[in-house]
């Protein structure tokens, strides 16, 4: 069954440094999403991107995230100076058809911000 | 705006026994529903979905939901459920072409 994929799965970094959370969809869906979930909490909706832009973003993602398809297979999500409260799991989610049919996760990268 | 709630932050439950994860929505136009489950350490992996038609859905592991649009709700059932049905259960909505919105989850123990 096709997958996506997310590396690293565990990324360690100090506050105000620059991570970058990679991810390969699943080849055929045109559709790309960022979760995020912080312990014990629900998982919150980041951005969604289609077309070589983005679609939707919420209140999380501000000026110091960014999303970017650098080729035809990876979904990157920059995080340009990282805050203690950055830490949190993040999932990429890919989707054939844009949400109508349930998205495809990823195993998520647990981002810890020291 | 469309808003999911889970009204069980924690169901234990004997192996063998039957349980029910309870989730209301609420939206303002027609929706689909969606259920996750994370086991530990794990992504989210899409148990049952509901789009349109029947409104008893199916999922993989013996799952099964029931839209029910009077009372907006999308209850989660298994008849007996195992040791390995142990993780956390997400409720989902979204609305057409919209982002999916999860509910608080809920952590489904099972003893034995």
């Amino acid at each position: 069954e096709p997958e996506v994929t997310q590396t690293p799965s565990h990324q360690v970094t100090q506050m105000g440094q620059e991570v970058i959370l990679r991810c390969v969809p699943i080849s055929n869906h045109l559709y790309f999403y960022w979760y995020r979930q912080i312990l014990g909490q629900k998982v919150e909706f980041l951005v969604s991107f289609y077309n070589n832009e983005i679609s939707e973003k919420s209140e999380i993602f501000d000026d110091q995230f960014s999303v970017e398809r650098p080729d035809g297979s990876n979904f990157t999500l920059k995080i340009r100076s990282t805050k203690l409260e950055d830490s949190a799991m993040y999932f990429c989610a890919s989707s054939e058809i844009a949400a109508n049919y349930g998205y495809t996760f990823g195993s998520g990268t647990r981002l810890t911000v020291v | 705006a469309q808003s999911v709630t889970q009204l069980d932050s924690q169901v234990p439950v004997f192996e063998e026994a039957p349980v029910e994860l309870r989730c209301n929505y609420s939206s303002s136009v027609s929706v689909y529903l969606f259920w996750y489950v994370q086991y530990p350490n794990q992504g989210l992996q899409l148990l049952l979905k509901y789009l349109s038609g029947s409104t008893l859905v199916k999922g993989i592991n013996g799952f099964e939901a029931e839209f029910n649009k009077s009372q907006t709700s999308f209850h989660l059932r298994k008849p007996s459920v195992h040791i390995s049905d142990t993780a956390e259960y997400f409720c989902a909505v979204s609305e057409v072409g919209r982002q999916l919105t999860f509910g608080s989850g809920t952590q489904l123990t099972v003893l034995p």
